[in-house]
């Protein structure tokens, strides 16, 4: 089976640009959660979606939002970049059908706001 | 106070010693997860625990539940172990949240 897929691998912005990126869960997986990681803050977590629904959110602001389309692929946008939204976001598919599945992580997004 | 807790922060071991990493937390949770991080970002899952202990090669979890404590043991240490682990829950708080993480553990094993 393939891997849990993140593109692009790599972003540039600027300060006030959007930015939308991209997950394809493992086949058959149907949860898609979100984290970002930065090296203060370490890992949190952004969302979780599980069958084009939202399930759980973390404690971030409005700007940061996502989506899961019919296929379980994922998208999350980051609006009014700020330079504190420089970071790794990961994505991890998981089965879904428990709230305590294991998670399998994707390799990654950088995005780097300028 | 973070929810969770990892120690050490840094080790630094040679080849072939055990090495135990810590987490505690204190929170009730539905499970705990055990990652591995190489530089470069790709993180790995290596163990899931709910009770007990599980084993992995030279990797072994356990978890106790009334102490809110988990380890990660790593016997017979390789440089290629090198990497950042870390311990993360999910949070029994009603619902299906979302996984609370510790800030990790630099391991180095020098050959």
């Amino acid at each position: 089976k393939a891997g849990v897929t993140q593109t692009p691998r790599y972003l540039i912005k600027t300060r006030g640009q959007q930015v939308t990126l991209s997950c394809s869960p493992i086949s058959g997986h149907r949860s898609v959660s979100w984290y970002q990681q930065t090296p203060g803050q370490g890992l949190q977590f952004l969302f979780e979606y599980f069958s084009e629904t939202q399930r759980n959110k973390g404690n971030f602001p409005g700007r940061f939002s996502g989506r899961q389309f019919s296929n379980s692929r994922s998208e999350m946008n980051v609006s009014t970049l700020e330079l504190g939204d420089s970071a790794l976001y990961l994505c991890a598919s998981s089965p879904g059908t428990s709230g305590s599945d294991e998670q399998f992580f994707g390799p990654g997004t950088r995005l780097t706001v300028l | 106070k973070n929810e969770v807790e990892q120690s050490p922060q840094n080790l630094t071991a040679q080849e072939g010693e055990f090495i135990t990493i810590n987490c505690s937390y204190s929170v009730g949770i539905s499970a705990l997860h055990w990652l591995q991080q190489h530089p470069g970002g790709g993180i790995v899952s290596l163990f899931m625990l709910s009770s007990g202990k599980k084993k992995h090669g030279r990797l072994i979890a356990t978890i106790n539940i009334q102490e809110k404590h988990s380890s990660l043991h790593i016997t017979a240490s390789h440089p290629r172990d090198s990497a950042v682990y870390i311990c993360a829950v999910r949070i029994r708080r009603g619902g299906a949240d979302g996984l609370t993480f510790g800030k990790g553990t630099h391991l180095i094993i020098q050959p």
